[in-house]
């Protein structure tokens, strides 16, 4: 199975700052990363996909990027509504396997 | 409007068997793979399976592959998950989900199962 390392488990930012979430695969995974925002007691929304394509009704303040292991999410000028947890996905080989989760917080 | 309802939740004693359902709705069921995904309480989560539009290849977890089966009914539009021998580690929240290009696009809102005596 491919493991993917999702850094920092746990963010403080304030509103307006950019803070920047990493994934790395334990091996190359060909782009294929997809980003999910999860909102405490909501199903996970997808953000991203193929590293950096937004999915329609993504602000475009998300952004990633990335190739071969590894991989980035930013958010610039977080905004309240942004707080949440923040997930990454790999969907190149099977089994598909999920980062650990970045939990945003407000400073 | 994509729509996907999961249903079949609830308390469930260990070793006991569950079967959730998905139906699906605002798209055509039949064109799509199909997955299901989990998270334990405060948890991360965690890919089951997915299935093909004609149910003719399914790929699971290998940790769950002997005790979960993923089905589908395009007639129905609906997608199954029977679990069995269920234990506590099973406790969790079920989502289904359609697949595209990008990966697992939409998700239902899940349904709890909760494993105990």
């Amino acid at each position: 199975d491919i493991q993917m390392t999702q850094s920092p488990p746990s963010l403080s930012a304030s509103l307006g700052d950019k803070v920047t979430i990493t994934c790395q695969a334990s091996q190359n995974i060909n782009k294929y990363i997809a980003w999910y925002q999860q909102k405490p007691g909501k199903a996970p929304r997808q953000l991203i996909r193929y590293t950096s394509t937004l999915v329609s009704g993504t602000p475009s303040r998300f952004s990633g990027s990335g190739s071969g292991r590894d991989y980035s999410f930013s958010i610039s000028n977080v905004e309240s509504e942004d707080i949440a947890s923040y997930y990454c996905l790999q969907y190149d080989n099977l089994p598909y396997t999920f980062g650990a989760g970045t939990k945003l917080e407000l400073k | 409007e994509v729509k996907l309802v999961e249903s079949g939740g609830g308390l469930v004693q260990p070793g006991r068997s569950l079967k959730l359902s998905c139906a699906a709705s605002g798209f055509s069921f039949n064109d799509y793979w199909m997955g299901w995904v989990r998270q334990a309480p405060g948890k991360g989560l965690e890919w089951i399976g997915e299935i093909n539009q004609d149910s003719s290849t399914i790929n699971y977890t290998p940790s769950l592959k002997d005790k979960f089966t993923i089905s589908r009914d395009n007639a129905q539009n609906t997608l199954y998950l029977q679990m069995s021998k269920l234990g506590s580690e099973d406790t969790a929240i079920y989502y289904c989900a359609r697949e595209d290009y990008g990966g697992l696009a939409y998700w239902g809102q899940g349904t709890l199962v909760t494993v105990s005596s």
